[in-house]
């Protein structure tokens, strides 16, 4: 079956640790997205990615650090730098669609999300 | 700037009647797509509608309609005939055309109860 899978999907740290959350998928889409919900909040986007070996900084990127070595794959780390981790983070990808020489991102799909807890 | 405003929070409904979430959005763009997405208790975000800046029809899908109406800037999702099943937190969404990467903006979303 096509689709995104994220793992852990509950993920425990430490104090001054830095963690790494996958996220896969398998729909051959160019781009990926990750966001993070905080409890009664909506998403706001940290990283995105269009192509291989690229990608830009979302709202709040402080504290994270991302990679797209292969198309499949996108990768959160979650950096002893970032102050309140504690939250729910969803990993999209979705089909870039072009139009007038400009680029939008269509649907985007989402896997099941990580819950991350500092302890 | 690009923003999407949902400003109501919380709705609660009794089964059965019609609940409608608005969703206002601000983009200079002229070229962009509109969404709305559910997100259950479980937590993964479910696709519902994809809509073209350039088709202003209203569309509707069973129970759900959506109404686009580029003068006032609104996507307006209307649940008829609501049902339990139904209550889930509700996010409408902007994709605008850029020069560069491509991102998906979302509003605060809605938190929708049908109560039985």
């Amino acid at each position: 079956d096509g689709g995104i899978t994220q793992s852990p999907k509950y993920l425990f740290r430490k104090e001054g640790q830095n963690v790494t959350l996958s996220c896969e998928q398998n729909l051959n889409h160019d781009a990926m997205y990750w966001y993070r919900q905080d409890p009664g909040q909506g998403l706001r986007l940290i990283y995105y990615s269009q192509i291989v070996n690229d990608f830009q900084k979302g709202d709040i990127a402080e504290g994270y650090s991302v990679s797209r070595e292969k198309k499949e794959s996108f990768p959160l780390t979650v950096t002893s730098a970032q102050k309140n981790p504690t939250a729910f983070y969803l990993c999209a990808s979705s089909i870039l669609g072009q139009r007038d020489r400009g680029k939008m991102g269509t649907e985007a799909f989402f896997g099941q999300g990580t819950r991350l807890t500092v302890v | 700037a690009q923003k999407v405003t949902q400003a109501q929070t919380e709705i609660s409904v009794v089964e059965k009647e019609d609940v409608t979430l608005d969703c206002v959005y601000e983009t200079r763009d002229t070229t962009y797509y509109l969404f709305w997405y559910k997100q259950p208790p479980s937590g993964e975000l479910v696709f519902l509608i994809r809509r073209n800046s350039f088709d202003e029809q209203n569309e509707i899908s069973g129970r759900y309609s959506w109404n686009f109406q580029k003068s006032t800037s609104s996507f307006n999702f209307t649940i008829t005939a609501s049902q339990v099943v139904d209550s889930a937190v509700y996010f409408c969404a902007l994709s605008p055309r850029t020069s560069s990467a491509s991102k998906i903006i979302f509003g605060s979303g809605t938190r929708l109860s049908i109560r039985p």
